[in-house]
């Protein structure tokens, strides 16, 4: 079992609508999640962390079900600009002083007009 | 400017050659990193290193070898290419401190091992 999964996709969807990603961690010890975004053959950067109590950044929304072991990512309003890879990321431990990340292999996005 | 570069971007060569990909940052961070990626496959940890005397393995560490000549600068060797090489190489960089810490990451460089 990988220890990020995502739905690889993609998900097709119209300007203006309101998609969701989720995506499942095996490591029940993992204390930081995050979504990155990837443009098409470009760099990650980071979107947003996700906090246990869920947080919010204008049309994106995240939020943590530790229960489960599951992040989810909403996007309302999708706009064109929206089309990217999304990408899952978990804290995977500490060790020798050095905060593991380990990525998910992406859900990919594509508006259209 | 960009903040973290990587030269080359793109890269072609056969198998058993010796490459060196090269990593720049302006950001002043002591945290580098190389990642691969691969289609369908998440990034996924080569090297890193804390400051310029510190180098640790990472998940797939081996067939490469890294230097950091400098806070600036981290280079990725691969001694002698194999085609299942071939993949997308970033590197990256975090600024230092507990818990977790933003990575950047540079372009990329495409390489391509015949």
């Amino acid at each position: 079992r990988k220890e990020v999964e995502q739905d690889p996709g993609p998900f097709n969807v119209p300007e203006g609508a309101t998609v969701a990603f989720n995506c499942t961690y095996s490591n029940s010890a993992s204390q930081s999640f995050f979504w990155y975004r990837q443009d098409c053959r470009k760099e990650p950067k980071l979107l947003m962390s996700v906090y246990s109590s869920g947080n919010e950044d204008g049309r994106f929304t995240a939020q943590l079900n530790r229960a489960s072991q599951y992040i989810s990512l909403l996007i309302r309003d999708s706009k064109l600009s929206d089309s990217a890879t999304y990408l899952c990321v978990v804290n995977g431990g500490f060790s020798g002083g050095y905060n593991k990340l380990i990525f998910g292999a992406g859900t990919r996005l594509a508006v259209h007009p | 400017d960009a903040d973290v570069t990587q030269t080359p971007r793109n890269r072609i060569t056969k198998t058993g050659k010796r490459i060196m990909l090269e990593c720049s940052q302006t950001k002043g961070h002591d945290r580098m990193y190389w990642y691969r990626q691969d289609p369908g496959l998440g990034l996924r940890l080569i090297y890193y290193s804390f400051d310029v005397k510190d180098i640790n393995k990472g998940e797939i560490s081996d067939g490469y070898s890294v230097s950091r000549q400098a806070q600036a600068k981290f280079s990725l060797s691969l001694e002698s290419a194999i085609p299942n090489q071939t993949a997308l190489y970033f590197c990256a960089t975090s600024a230092r401190g507990g818990g977790f810490n933003e990575q950047f990451f540079g372009p990329g460089t495409r390489l391509t091992v015949l």
